[in-house]
Order: C-alpha cells, then structure tokens, then sequence
C-alpha cells in the first residue's frame, strides 16, 4: 500500500463541471504539493500547503492535516485541464508522490 | 517553462551504450533531483544534489551516474542500460534541498528514454 493515496485514478467530465480529487497519506508530513503533468511529460507545481486552503484561479486546495487528507478542487473545468494531477507529501525532508489522478475533461 | 530545462526529450538506445542525460536550470537554485517515472508508478527518487553535492542515493543501480558540475547543471550517465530502466526521467531543482529550506520543487519536461 503506498503512503500516499489518490482517489480516483480515471476521472472524465464534461466542460463546465465541478471536479474534486482527493488525496490520503499515512506518513507525518510538514507540507503537501499537487503538481499537474501534460501529456509529453511535464510536471508544473499548482500548490504547495500545510494548513488550510489555497486559491489560484479556478484552483483551489485545501488540507486538513489532523484527518491526512487533501482535496484539490478545479471549478467550471475546461478541456485544457486535461492532465494527470499529483499529489506529494514531505516526509523528513523527501517528497512521496501519489500514483496520480488522470483527468479527462470533454467539451 | 518552468526554468528547468532537459536533453534530449527522448532517447533509444542499446544495452551496450553509453548516453547521458542533461538537466539545467535557470532559477538560482542549489538543489537538484533526478527523478524516475514508470508506467503506473509513483515517480521515485533517484539522487539529491545540495550545493554540488549528492545528499541521496536512492539505492540506484550503478548503471546509472550522476554527475552536478556547478549548482546549475546535473547529469545523468547511462551504461549497459536494461530495457525495464525504460522510463521517463525528470529533473527537478529547489531553492536547497528540504522543505524546512527548500521550498517548491520545479521539474523540467523529462527524457523519455527507451532501453532496446
């Protein structure tokens, strides 16, 4: 079992559409990433938190360190938010990434 | 254009060739990271450079060698490759290497590489 848990694994949706993606660790963390990787490889830093929540655009995280649990929130989506997302946590200075989230959104 | 660029973007090679991967960044960081990721697997870490020095090694085969001349740039030397090191490889670099100091990774395109 990896320590870092994303649900779900395949996600499509149509254009528009409220999108949630979760994220569960087992380890002591002292900060959460969510990272988005295109297709060809890529990967770009959305958030990195360790309380609360941030807002980026239609992006928004949020963490709630007592139950080890993230969601990452992507509001009105659009076909060009097609991408696989990451999440990663520090663990003792090392980041532990989840197996990601693969996202498909349809006009 | 994250500031973390990698050559070339993809490679073939034979088990019995020598090739070598390239990672530079243009942000002023200090730390840098070579991660591996394979199909349906989490991305794993592979080395950590702090300040030109190597700070991890991720229990790696030998048949991979990294090498950081200066804190801009990292490479990754290839010899008598296996066709399961077919992967993606991504360079990463950070302010320095932990998150207490670090603060957020930024990862280049990565190198596709086949192992024939």
């Amino acid at each position: 079992k990896n320590e870092v848990e994303q649900s779900p694994q395949n996600l499509t949706a149509q254009e528009g559409e409220f999108i949630t993606i979760n994220c569960s660790y087992s380890v002591g963390i002292s900060a959460l990433h969510w990272l988005q990787q295109h297709p060809g490889g890529g990967i770009v830093s959305l958030f990195m938190l360790s309380s609360g929540k941030k807002k980026h655009g239609r992006l928004i995280a949020t963490i709630n360190i007592q139950e080890k649990h993230s969601s990452l929130h992507i509001t009105a989506s659009h076909p060009r938010d097609s991408a696989v997302y990451i999440c990663a946590v520090y663990n003792t200075d090392k980041l532990i990434f989840g197996t990601g989230t693969r996202l498909q959104v349809f006009p | 254009e994250t500031g973390v660029t990698q050559t070339p973007r993809h490679l073939v090679m034979g088990m019995t060739n020598k090739k070598s991967l390239k990672c530079e960044q243009h942000l002023g960081h200090n730390a840098m990271y070579w991660y591996k990721q394979s199909a349906k697997k989490p991305l794993e870490l592979m080395f950590v450079y702090n300040f030109k020095e190597q700070t991890e090694n991720n229990s790696v085969p030998s048949r991979f060698s990294p090498e950081c001349p200066n804190s801009s740039h990292l490479f990754l030397h290839l010899h008598t490759l296996q066709p399961e090191d077919s992967a993606l490889y991504l360079c990463a670099s950070s302010r320095a290497a932990g998150v207490g100091t670090g603060g957020s990774q930024y990862f280049g395109p990565g190198t596709r590489l086949l192992v024939l």
